[in-house]
């Protein structure tokens, strides 16, 4: 079973559209996050969230919005899209020890989800 | 603010040691962690140095030194297969995210 898995692999939409992006783990974490990566391999943190803080990238638009059903999903809304919103987003989770530092936060990444805004 | 910096390219041949370097800037440092990226794959983590010295798992190391604020990948006996993106990363200082560097590209050749 895949441990992170996002839907939809490849997102391919006009501007001004409005799409989602949905990730679901199986691992049992207490935290996802929405990572971005642009087309030189600059990976970079969106969202982080647990069932109690949602942390945001103050660089990230508005037109982003994480939306979490549940604690193992952590879904992408946006809106508006534009066309330098094209790149791949990563969905991953973690498991944050007591007191909120992890000994290593292992982030697991799911596989992805390459999106192309024409 | 906290940034990375690592080199953007290294190239090596199959059988050699390469290693990849990673300065650092940050408050409240959590330790250096380590990803590897295939071409169209996901980011996967490879290593962690919490503490000073050297950790060590399988064919791959990493190394920090806390006040030089300084880490590397050491990646031993080449293979082609090793030809991929890595990346170091740190804790954000607020919340649990990562915080990366550009990546370096390593393509190993026969």
């Amino acid at each position: 079973d895949t441990a992170v898995s996002q839907t939809p692999k490849y997102l391919v939409t006009q501007m001004g559209n409005d799409k989602s992006i949905k990730c679901e783990q199986n691992l049992g974490h207490d935290t996802m996050y929405w990572y971005k990566q642009d087309s030189k391999k600059f990976l970079k943190i969106m969202f982080s969230y647990n069932n109690k803080e949602l942390i945001i990238n103050e660089t990230v638009p508005n037109r982003f919005s994480p939306k979490s059903p549940d604690k193992a999903h952590l879904n992408l809304h946006i809106n508006s899209l534009e066309l330098g919103d094209s790149a791949v987003y990563f969905c991953a989770s973690s498991h944050v020890l007591a007191g909120g530092a992890p000994a290593k936060n292992i982030q697991y990444f799911g596989a992805g989800t390459r999106l192309s805004v024409l | 603010g906290q940034s990375l910096e690592q080199p953007s390219e290294v190239t090596a041949v199959e059988g050699a040691i390469v290693q990849i370097n990673c300065t650092y800037q940050t408050s409240g440092f959590y330790g250096l962690s380590w990803y590897q990226q295939h071409d169209g794959g996901a980011p996967t983590f490879l290593s962690y140095n919490g503490l000073d010295g050297l950790e060590e798992t399988g064919r791959f190391s990493s190394f920090l030194s806390r006040s030089d604020s300084y880490g590397y990948l050491l990646l031993q006996e080449l293979q082609m297969k090793d030809s991929a993106s890595y990346f170091c990363a740190v804790k954000r200082q607020a919340g649990t995210a990562l915080i990366f560097g550009k990546g370096t590209t390593l393509s190993v050749s026969s």
